[in-house]
């Protein structure tokens, strides 16, 4: 079993839409949790952290958490097609002070205009 | 502000040859991360140093890898012979202390082995 898991996608929305991109883990005592966007081509960025349950929103960007259930997601909203990309899941490994990071394998987000 | 960078942006190298793959991380960052990047396995984290100490290879997959820190501002990663399976992109990060766990990431190196 992947410790990160994504479904790889493509997903499709059309512009406008919500899009929703959900990952499951499997270290239950993993504490740091990100979302990365890697355009075709281009390394991974940053756009989303979330370290305790719930929703935290940035823009039209909304992470949400459930350690409980071991899953996050990310939401898009008014996704526009220069969302479309692929969006990396990566949970922080849970021991003391290692920053190593794993990722899931990622889901495509395709925008239709 | 200058990212992280790396070198080369390409190379295409034939089996058997030695490969040097080197970054730059950001000014201050005290954290660097070696990752790989295939289609098939994702990005895989190879090794990462703290103040230029090695703290975790165990991803590494195999004696052919090793990496390098000689000082706060450079990084190496070679593959000695290569094998077209690692072919793939070769990504360098790095990080602070004081800016909670954010890796940033650089261009990344294609590498690809004939």
């Amino acid at each position: 079993q992947k410790e990160v898991e994504q479904n790889s996608g493509p997903l499709s929305v059309p512009e406008g839409a919500i899009a929703s991109l959900n990952c499951t883990y499997s270290d239950r005592v993993s504490q740091s949790f990100f979302w990365y966007r890697q355009y075709s081509g281009k390394s991974p960025e940053l756009i989303m952290s979330i370290y305790s349950n719930g929703d935290k929103e940035d823009g039209r960007f909304t992470a949400q958490l459930n350690k409980a259930s071991q899953y996050v997601s990310l939401l898009i909203r008014d996704s526009q097609p220069s969302d479309s990309a692929t969006y990396l899941c990566a949970v922080k490994a849970s021991s003391g002070s290692a920053r190593q990071l794993t990722f899931g394998s990622g889901t495509q987000l395709t925008v239709l205009p | 502000d200058a990212g992280v960078i790396q070198s080369p942006r390409h190379e295409v190298t034939e089996m058997g040859q030695e490969v040097t793959l080197r970054c730059k991380p950001i000014s201050g960052h005290d954290y660097l991360f070696w990752y790989r990047q295939t289609m098939m396995r994702g990005l895989e984290l190879l090794i990462y140093f703290n103040n230029n100490v090695p703290i975790d290879d165990s991803g590494m997959p195999e004696d052919r890898f090793s990496a390098k820190m000689p000082n706060a501002s450079f990084s190496t990663l070679k593959i000695q012979p290569s094998e077209p399976r690692d072919s793939a992109v070769y990504f360098c990060a790095s990080s602070s202390s004081w800016e909670k766990e954010t890796q940033y990431f650089g261009p990344g190196t294609r590498l690809l082995v004939l």
